[in-house]
């Protein structure tokens, strides 16, 4: 079945830079979504359509494409912005269309 | 603002089934396309299946079809999810949210807003 990779985790100091990464053979193709969740709450959308970004979501969050690797940046990372986060997309399989979520990444900070 | 209300806590046996609602309150009417994703305790997102409204039709994630049945009402603006023959690694939250349809596939979209979840628990 079609998989989106992401590390496990990242760890990031306040102030400074935070990048995931969420791999997949057919992202070049594919519009891919960035939620954040904290714990004990329902996910939340950060990114739609790669890079653009809902009203409300900061804008130290940021979405960047490059082939079969998409990323979530979040630059001035704060201590709220520890989350779980995923990446989501779509995929096709025998002409059905299928939702598909990255494995996730915590983000710690320090 | 659109929000997705969905019903409480639920407690099955293994073998039963559950069936949880998501009911959307404010914001404009219209298409009423809803997709079901779950979080075993722990663990990450598992995308479970979908509804669009202009088509009247679900699409299920392999792993499901067979054992989930998703509806979705537009004149009452809520949607059902049951699963049926529960075990208990379908101990999960089962969260609603509502799909933004691109220009082709609803499933080439977004997930906005998302229902608080809803936690069941199968246990003997």
């Amino acid at each position: 079945s079609y998989e989106l990779t992401q590390p496990p985790s990242v760890s990031v100091s306040p102030g400074q830079t935070a990048t995931i990464t969420c791999s997949g053979d057919s992202l070049p193709n594919q519009f891919v979504y960035w939620y954040q969740q904290r714990p004990g709450q329902a996910p939340l959308l950060l990114i739609y359509k790669d890079t653009q970004r809902p009203s409300g979501i900061p804008e130290r969050f940021s979405g960047s494409t490059s082939g079969t690797i998409v990323a979530l940046t979040i630059s001035g990372v704060q201590a709220e912005d520890e989350a779980d986060y995923y990446c989501q997309s779509q995929t096709s399989d025998s002409g059905h269309n299928y939702q598909v979520f990255g494995t996730g990444t915590k983000v710690t900070v320090l | 603002q659109v929000q997705l209300v969905q019903s409480g806590a639920e407690v099955k046996q293994p073998g039963s089934s559950v069936k949880v609602s998501c009911k959307a309150s404010g914001g404009p009417s219209g298409s009423f396309d809803i997709s079901w994703v779950r979080q075993a305790p722990g663990q990450g997102l598992e995308w479970m299946g979908g509804f669009v409204s202009v088509f009247g039709e679900a699409n299920y994630a392999k792993k499901f079809q067979g054992r989930v049945t998703i509806t979705a009402d537009e004149s009452t603006r809520t949607s059902y999810m049951e699963l049926r023959s529960l075990r208990s690694e379908d101990t999960a939250v089962y969260y609603c949210a509502k799909m933004h349809c691109g220009d082709g596939s609803c499933y080439e979209g977004w997930l906005d807003p998302w229902g608080q979840g809803t936690l069941v628990s199968v246990s003997s």
